[in-house]
């Protein structure tokens, strides 16, 4: 079964500290993708990074950084010195590669940065 | 980057009228289109895939007589809420992607369906 599990549902931090959400997942393919999205209020969702599974290399963007271990299927990601304008509901999604492209999402992570 | 358009980005309607909610790629052709539902505080629930010119692929438990999906377009999906009611009520997104390139997917901004 292809699964996204996003055990945090919420997250409150205070302005300049690190945060890292955490994302696990399923899926018996071999190929498969996996994404981070960004919903804030407005709700559109907007993209952050996507991941092949032979791309085990961790990446960082700015204050962004994503760890993807296929050991432990995890592709958590690492807000560093965060600001208000990171609280937004964050969601790690699935991609599997031979579904045509369906993503099958997590539940999300509310984040909350307090100034 | 690729664009997709949703229209309208709100709308209220009663109970048992239909609504339509058009998905517009606006500088790419998507041969596949896919609308998701998201309630509050939940997560986006796929409920179709569509490819153009043929009819969509519905997931398990999404009624295909109430939600009408229409990809008649490589640019345009649309949506169709039949005799919606309270229970509708949600926010539906459409995403696109290109020929060959099903993990590159762009989504649209959203319609906010209220039914009274």
């Amino acid at each position: 079964a292809q699964k996204v599990t996003q055990a945090q549902t919420e997250i409150s931090v205070v302005e300049k500290e690190d945060v890292t959400l955490d994302c696990v997942y399923e899926t018996r393919d071999t190929t498969y993708y996996l994404f981070w999205y960004k919903q804030p209020p407005s709700g559109e969702l907007v993209f952050l990074i996507r991941r092949n599974s032979f791309d085990e290399q961790n990446e960082i963007s700015g204050r962004y950084s994503w760890n993807f271990q296929k050991s432990t299927s995890s592709f958590n990601f690492t807000i560093t010195a965060s600001q208000v304008v990171d609280s937004a509901v964050y969601f790690c999604a699935l991609g599997p590669g031979n579904q045509g492209g369906k993503l099958i999402f997590g539940q999300g992570t509310e984040l909350s940065v307090k100034p | 980057g690729a664009v997709v358009s949703q229209h309208p980005s709100w709308v209220i309607c009663k109970s048992g009228t239909s609504v339509k909610i058009e998905c517009r790629s606006l500088d790419f052709q998507a041969t596949t289109m896919f609308w998701y539902r998201q309630f509050p505080k939940q997560s986006l629930m796929l409920m179709a895939t569509s490819n153009e010119g043929s009819k969509a692929t519905y997931e398990q438990g999404v009624e295909k007589d109430k939600f009408l999906i229409n990809h008649a377009s490589l640019t345009l999906s649309t949506l169709t809420v039949t005799s919606a009611h309270p229970e509708d009520s949600s926010f539906y997104i459409c995403s696109a992607s290109q020929q060959g390139v099903s993990y590159e997917q762009y989504f649209g901004p959203g319609t906010r369906l209220t039914v009274t």
